[in-house]
């Protein structure tokens, strides 16, 4: 079974403490990896698509990449208005089938001034 | 840009009571989805639809679902008759053409059914 797993469930970061959130999956056939963004209240926000291993993308202070079983968000020096929580979602191939994406359980990231 | 608009934003509503959901998706896009998200579950597809026709309904939890999407402007998500473990927030989202992973979502409708 297709499965997207995220740790930890729940950070706590100093203003300007770099640290990274983790997303491992267990798919049959990857099409695409994406995280969004999620506020308190609000729809998730899409922020970024990854393709292939090896492939990185950056926002501000965020980067994810990818291999071939995992993604890392990478928050470099965070501000408090990065507290939010991250979700991974994973687009995986069936066969003929589009298939559609698997979403993780969120990683929510509190960050303190 | 006007984004994904759902109403109402909460509904509180009784056991057995038919309860309907509304989105309008952004303009251009020929994807909309509906998800249910719980702390339980996370985040789960209910159904979606292309080109305003539906293509997978898989993630309807059983009969009393029924979504429909009349026009590229419009589409509806029915409860009937509602239950409490049918409580949860509700999303719409929607996809621009050939970047149909790519999603927006609205700001969601939380239900609770007492």
């Amino acid at each position: 079974e297709d499965q997207v797993t995220q740790s930890p469930e729940a950070l706590r970061l100093q203003e300007g403490e770099s640290s990274s959130l983790n997303c491992s999956y267990t798919v049959s056939g990857l099409r695409g990896l994406f995280w969004y963004r999620q506020d308190p209240g609000k729809g998730p926000e899409f922020l970024f698509t990854l393709y292939s291993a090896g492939e990185e993308k950056e926002k501000e202070r965020l980067k994810a990449t990818l291999t071939k079983k995992e993604s890392f968000l990478h928050i470099t020096a965070p501000k408090p208005e990065d507290s939010a929580t991250y979700l991974c979602a994973v687009h995986a191939f069936y066969g003929g089938s589009q298939g559609n994406l698997i979403f993780g359980k969120g990683t929510k990231l509190s960050v303190k001034p | 840009d006007a984004g994904v608009i759902q109403s109402p934003r909460h509904e509180v509503t009784e056991m057995g009571q038919e309860v309907t959901l509304r989105c309008k998706p952004i303009s251009g896009h020929n994807s909309l989805f509906w998800y249910r998200q719980t702390m339980m579950r996370g985040l789960e597809l209910l159904i979606y639809f292309n080109n305003n026709v539906p293509i997978d309904d898989s993630g309807m939890p059983e009969d009393r679902f029924s979504a429909k999407m009349p026009n590229a402007s419009f589409s509806t998500l029915k409860i009937q008759p509602s239950e409490p473990r049918d409580s949860a927030v509700y999303f719409c989202a929607s996809s621009p053409p050939n970047y149909h992973y790519e999603q927006y979502f609205g700001p969601g409708t939380r239900l609770t059914v007492t």
